[in-house]
């Protein structure tokens, strides 16, 4: 399975800010995504990090809010813009390998936006 | 689009005893189907999972059942210890998205 590593692991950023999320794999890997979870609640996809062309985004969120980056096979970011209270969440990235279905979870950034 | 529900959303065991989640899609053209363990402030970690071309799949005291015409899988925990207490979390994909359920708590009791 691939290792996958998260940076920051928490932050508290002010409203009106902007925060990037780093997500490295120590492998190549197909597919990467971007999940949030508020506390006690599921996974739910913000979208899915294509390298070289443009995220693909879930129904309710949108590139001007979460912009995306994956430059190349094993990185990508997530940047939380214009941050508001209703942004506070845990921000994962996940990673699916060529062959497999299987993703596997970074440890998640832990956003409190005052 | 898919839709993922499960039940129950808390159960409490007796230690050694069994343990059983269930879970529902819609999507007919789901065909993978993992289950994921999420510990107090960890990441969700892949316990088990199953595709559509099988029925069962078991891992020491893990096993998943599926049942593609019923549109439901299950996840079973047998002997249960305090560290198998955690959220567990279904998912149902077609490709390469998953879309989860809402997790259930479980408590194993000493």
């Amino acid at each position: 399975s691939a290792v996958i590593s998260q940076k920051p692991s928490r932050d508290i950023c002010q409203r009106g800010t902007s925060l990037t999320i780093q997500c490295q794999v120590d492998s190549q890997v197909t597919m990467m995504f971007w999940y949030r979870q508020q506390p006690g609640q599921s996974l739910t996809l913000i979208a899915t990090a294509n390298q070289g062309s443009e995220a693909t985004y879930e129904s309710g969120f949108v590139i001007d809010k979460f912009p995306i980056s994956r430059p190349n096979l094993t990185f990508s970011t997530l940047t939380v813009s214009n941050m508001s209270p209703e942004d506070s969440s845990i921000y994962l990235c996940s990673a699916s390998s060529f062959t497999a279905n299987e993703q596997y979870f970074g440890p998640g950034t832990r956003l409190t936006v005052t | 689009g898919e839709n993922v529900e499960q039940h129950p959303s808390t159960l409490s065991v007796q230690e050694g005893d069994s343990a059983v989640i269930k879970c529902t899609y819609s999507d007919s053209a789901s065909n993978y189907f993992p289950w994921y363990k999420q510990e107090l402030g960890k990441r969700p970690q892949l316990i088990i999972d199953i595709r559509s071309n099988v029925g069962e799949k078991k891992d020491q005291r893990i096993a998943v059942t599926l049942n593609k015409t019923a549109k439901h899988f299950s996840l079973h925990i047998t002997e249960t210890q305090p560290e198998d207490s955690a959220v567990y979390f279904c998912a149902a994909s077609g490709g390469q998205n998953f879309v989860f359920g809402p997790g259930t708590r479980l408590s194993v009791l000493p």
